[in-house]
């Protein structure tokens, strides 16, 4: 069954690092979708992208993160200096298309020391 | 503002009993998704409900969602030790990305 994959899945990193969370989403796929999700909390929507744009937003998403589609497979969150605050766990997503059902990676543990 | 509540937020239920977890939302959706996650690991779909009065049920969980009321309910028949977990609602409005509820951490006492 095609499933959405992501690495590392647990990355420890000082703060003020750049890392670069990975994903490989289901392969008909064209939306994907970052969500975090702090430790206890509940997830939260990060960015949705779609034909090589982002399509929305939310206001955690601020000038330190970045998406990119770099080749046909990889979907990338990047976080360009790190903060105790980004700790968490970031889901990757994918689906068909809007308003379908998005299937979940295994999820990112990040942790900034 | 589009809001997901759900209660309760921390439910712990003998074996054998019956319980049932809120989800009220804000405003009119068409999409509601339930989902179940184990300590540490990903979100696993459970049920999606598309329009009002869907139900669905699979083993001993039973989901319903009535959109004019805007109110899905998650309902556990006859608990076991296995349905430990938190439970996420999520709705889907007319954009793609999802709002999840506050989740409710489901303990089964034997």
């Amino acid at each position: 069954e095609p499933e959405v994959t992501q690495t590392p899945s647990h990355q420890v990193t000082q703060m003020g690092q750049e890392v670069i969370l990975r994903c490989v989403p289901i392969s008909n796929h064209l939306y994907f979708y970052w969500y975090r999700q702090i430790l206890g909390q509940k997830v939260e929507f990060l960015v949705s992208f779609y034909n090589n744009e982002i399509s929305e937003k939310s206001e955690i998403f601020d000038d330190q993160f970045s998406v990119e589609r770099p080749d046909g497979s990889n979907f990338t969150l990047k976080i360009r200096s790190t903060k105790l605050e980004d700790s968490a766990m970031y889901f990757c997503a994918s689906s068909v298309r809007v308003n379908t059902e998005a299937f979940f990676g295994q999820g990112t543990r990040l942790t900034v020391v | 503002e589009l809001k997901v509540e759900q209660n309760p937020l921390f439910l712990s239920m003998q074996e054998g009993k019956n319980y049932t977890i809120y989800c009220n939302y804000s405003t009119t959706s068409d999409r509601l998704y339930w989902y179940r996650q184990d300590p540490g690991k990903s979100l696993e779909s459970l049920f999606v409900l598309l329009s009002n009065g869907a139900v669905k049920q699979e083993g001993r969980l039973m989901a319903s969602l009535d959109t004019k009321a805007r109110l899905s309910t998650l309902h556990i028949t006859a608990a076991v030790h296995d349905l430990s977990a938190t439970y996420f609602c999520a709705v889907q409005w007319w954009n793609e990305k999802l709002t999840f509820g506050t989740g409710t951490r489901l303990t089964i006492i034997p």
